[in-house]
């Protein structure tokens, strides 16, 4: 009953800092997404994929790096953390790429960037 | 333009009342989606209903009905007989076909509901 799990849930980081943001699905499901969530701004798409192998840029992707090696992964790579990346990232992930179906969301990591 | 706009930041309602949270869209596709999830305090992301651009009926989910003007380009979403759970921050959004093969799912800014005793 796991659906999508992403981790950590809580980080902290200094400017400059790299780290990933793990998010993995239970459901075989082809697309994934990343998404950021700043207060007033709703949930903005960074990067999605559509399947293994293929990945491509959202709305805000600077960055932020993505790869998905397996059906299962999709991790979020911040290569040189800034505090502009302060905010909550959410994980998604629904069966197909087509404009039906729900995605299904993560519980959300908070990132903090000092 | 904005795809999704949400015109109310804050809604009020008294228990067991109807209230209706506003959702416009923008698009030029014959084919999309639009959907209404929750977010409670606690963060998560929970969906609620779902309208296809072909669906011909309103989608109904339990207390939760999605009122389609396809015409007017709306997708409001109505709850029935509020509880003090449904308090909440409410987003619309909207799925489109976005070249490659993908698509995205654009988010308005959300409506915060609180119910009221």
């Amino acid at each position: 009953n796991a659906g999508v799990t992403q981790t950590p849930k809580f980080q902290v980081l200094k400017t400059g800092q790299s780290m990933t943001l793990q998010c993995a699905q239970d459901m075989n499901h082809e697309y994934m997404s990343w998404y950021r969530q700043d207060p007033g701004m709703g949930l903005r798409l960074i990067h999605y994929s559509v399947g293994a192998g293929i990945t491509d840029q959202g709305e805000v992707p600077n960055g932020y790096n993505v790869s998905r090696s397996t059906t299962e992964d999709f991790p979020l790579r911040l290569l040189s953390a800034a505090p502009s990346q302060t905010s909550v990232y959410f994980c998604a992930s629904s069966l197909t790429g087509g404009v039906s179906g729900e995605l299904f969301f993560g519980e959300g990591s908070r990132l903090t960037v000092l | 333009a904005q795809k999704i706009t949400q015109t109310q930041p804050g809604m009020f309602v008294q228990e067991k009342e109807a209230v209706t949270l506003d959702c416009t869209y923008d698009t030029s596709d014959q084919s999309y989606g639009l959907f209404w999830y929750k977010q409670p305090s606690s963060g998560e992301m929970i969906f609620l209903i779902y309208q296809g651009s072909y669906d011909e009926q309103n989608a109904t989910e339990g207390r939760y009905s999605l009122n389609f003007q396809k015409a007017r380009k709306s997708a409001n979403l109505v709850i029935s007989a509020s509880q003090l759970g449904d308090s909440a921050m409410y987003f619309c959004a909207m799925r489109e076909s976005w070249g490659g093969g993908g698509n995205k799912l654009t988010f308005g800014t959300g409506t915060q509901l609180k119910v009221e005793l």
